[in-house]
This record gives C-alpha cells, structure tokens and sequence, in this order.
C-alpha cells in the first residue's frame, strides 16, 4: 500500500506571494491533518479535515487555509507569506481521525520563505 | 492546552549504551503515540499505547504508558548508530494530537 505523498518536496516563495501544498492520504485514510514543523516551535498542528470537512483547527491565523476533496485528497494554502512560515509542512493521514488516532505521516514540503 | 513535555531534549550516548525518554504532561491522554523522525523526513510511527501502565516491546524499544495516562517512557537497549533521530511523542484525545518537542538522540559508532 503507497504511504502519504506530499508535492512539492521544496518550494521557494517571497514574501507576500501564497502557496499551495498537497497531500495525498494512503488510500482507505479519510481524515487528513496538516502540521508545521520548525526548529523553535516543534510539531503545531495546524488542521484536520474529515469528509471534506474540517474538524479540528490549530491556533494559526485565517492565512493558513486548507480543503479536503471527496477522494480524500487534501490541499493547503497559505496566502501573503512572511518570513516566519518558512518550516516543513507536514501531512498526515489516519483512517479515521479518531480513537487511537494512528496517523502516517508524509515526508513533507520544505517551504523557504525569501 | 494540553502540553507535553519532553527530556531530555538532546541525547549523546555510545553504541551499546541504554537509554531512556520521558514524555510528561498534566493532561490525561487516551492513547499516546511515539514516533522517530530522521532530517529531511516525516515522523514514523512506532507504537501507541492506549491503556494506563501497558507496556509494548519493539525489539530493542521498551514503552511504557503512565498508570494515570499522563506520561510515558521510551527505553532503548544496547543502542546502534540506526537508532539516531528525532524521538516525538504525541498525546491524543477526541482525535486531536499535541506533540512534544522531542528528543535528538545521537548514537555514536
């Protein structure tokens, strides 16, 4: 079974431009979750979505956006970046989302902000 | 918020040395994942535990869940250079994951 993929593995923007990231789950996986992860702040959750729907979302400001699609694909968006949203970006898809939560992770998108 | 803390934050040891990291919180969690995540990588999930005071092996990897489900240990014996990476717990519940900030363990040959 293929694990998650994440496109683009790298992407460099400038500031003020806005990316879109995606993330394909392992097949049969309906819940996505989206997280940043950088050197000071560690692992922030950023997103789930389930059924094209978001369930639960992190402490993160409405430029981080993100969309579940009915193959359970998901994309997010991130709209005029600052410097600070360089981080990798990682995805992570679980069956359901809930009871023990087990989530794959992908191998994430490096995003330099420049 | 839930916070999870994990230590020590940086490992340094020798192959064949053992080992041990701790994920504490004052939060109770229904189930808590560990994961080892190596540069340029996701995070791999290793194992969850789920029921206060169980404990899972994984060849040389010992876990144990507090009794009281709010903290968890992570044991590795006679550690290899292979064993080197970025060691994250995650505390659980309704399906929202908080992760610790990690432990980089460095085995060296």
């Amino acid at each position: 079974k293929a694990g998650v993929t994440q496109t683009p593995r790298y992407l460099i923007k400038t500031r003020g431009q806005q990316v879109t990231l995606s993330c394909s789950p392992i097949s049969g996986h309906r819940s996505v979750s989206w997280y940043q992860q950088t050197p000071g702040q560690g692992l922030q959750f950023l997103f789930e979505y389930f059924s094209e729907t978001q369930r639960n979302k992190g402490n993160f400001p409405g430029r981080f956006s993100g969309r579940q699609f009915s193959n359970s694909r998901s994309e997010m968006n991130v709209s005029t970046l600052e410097l600070g949203d360089s981080a990798l970006y990682l995805c992570a898809s679980s069956v359901s989302g809930t009871g023990l939560a087990e989530q794959f992770f992908g191998p994430g998108t490096r995003l330099t902000v420049l | 918020t839930q916070l999870l803390e994990q230590s020590p934050q940086f490992l340094s040891i020798q192959e064949g040395e053992n080992l041990t990291v701790y994920c504490n919180s004052s939060s109770v969690f229904s189930s808590l994942q560990w994961y080892r995540q190596e540069p340029g990588e996701g995070p791999v999930l290793l194992v969850t535990v789920v029921t206060g005071g169980e404990v899972k092996k994984l060849k040389r990897l010992t876990f144990q869940f507090g009794d009281a489900r709010k903290d968890s240990s992570l044991h590795i014996t006679a550690a290899q250079p292979g064993d080197t990476g970025l060691y994250l717990c995650a505390g659980t519940n309704a399906g929202k994951s908080t992760f610790g900030d990690g432990t980089t363990l460095t085995v060296k040959p």
